[in-house]
């Protein structure tokens, strides 16, 4: 099963910022955050991953709370391409096969 | 940087061929690749993992002797549907793992539809 929980779907006004929440409270402290995107019958596709710092990349941030309990991923300038499945997944890393949720389906509204 | 790519993209067979579908690293060389399998509204389920010069570790409900993965070189590996049948029908996706070690990130191919009549 997921460690992680996110809400099943989202909508987003393009050109606003999204904020996608997860939770993982059960997250063990050698685990990273990855986060993921599937765009409709294509293969996932990575976005950012941390492990206790907030991380910044040129599509998105990833805020991670102290305790590490819960994150949020941030699209800053959401646009109809990101309408998409996001996958939140704790993960070692490396040779770790990755377990994917139901993930949140986000919709960005024109 | 960090591209994976899958042959056939799609596949349509008859029920009892074996299929072989074809995950390749293009810019990168990947000690460890993975394979998915997606059925439809679902999420991805990792089926196996496949080592580059060793036996794929499969995960539990996932037929070693059905599913046959060959990982001959650090930029592909194979997997091999044997004797399909329709319920094997589905999106296979692999992916390959790079990045710094103890933190590497597992790079997704396009995926693979298969469809067996």
């Amino acid at each position: 099963d997921a460690k992680t929980t996110q809400p099943p779907s989202m909508d987003c006004a393009e050109g606003r910022a999204a904020n996608l929440p997860c939770n993982h409270s059960t997250i063990s402290g050698n685990e990273y955050v990855y986060w993921y995107r599937q765009i409709h019958s294509q293969g996932p596709q990575y976005i950012i991953h941390g492990l206790k710092n907030n991380e910044t990349n040129e599509m998105a941030s990833l805020i991670i709370t102290e305790d590490r309990k819960s994150s949020t991923l941030i699209l800053p300038h959401a646009t109809l391409r990101d309408t998409a499945v996001y996958y939140c997944i704790v993960s070692l890393g490396g040779a770790d096969g990755l377990t994917f949720g139901k993930g949140t389906h986000l919709i960005i509204q024109p | 940087g960090a591209v994976v790519s899958q042959h056939p993209s799609w596949v349509i067979c008859k029920s009892g061929t074996s299929v072989k579908i074809e995950c390749r690293s293009l810019d990168f060389q990947a000690t460890t690749m993975f394979w998915y399998r997606q059925f439809p509204k679902q999420s991805l389920m990792l089926m196996a993992t496949s080592n580059e010069g060793s036996k794929a570790t499969y995960e539990q409900g996932v037929e070693k002797d059905k599913f046959l993965i060959n990982h001959a070189s650090l930029t592909l590996s194979t997997l091999t549907v044997t004797s399909a049948h329709p319920e094997d029908s589905s999106f296979y996706i692999c992916s390959a793992a790079t990045g710094v070690v103890w933190q590497e990130t597992q790079y997704f191919g396009p995926g693979t539809r298969l469809l067996v009549l």
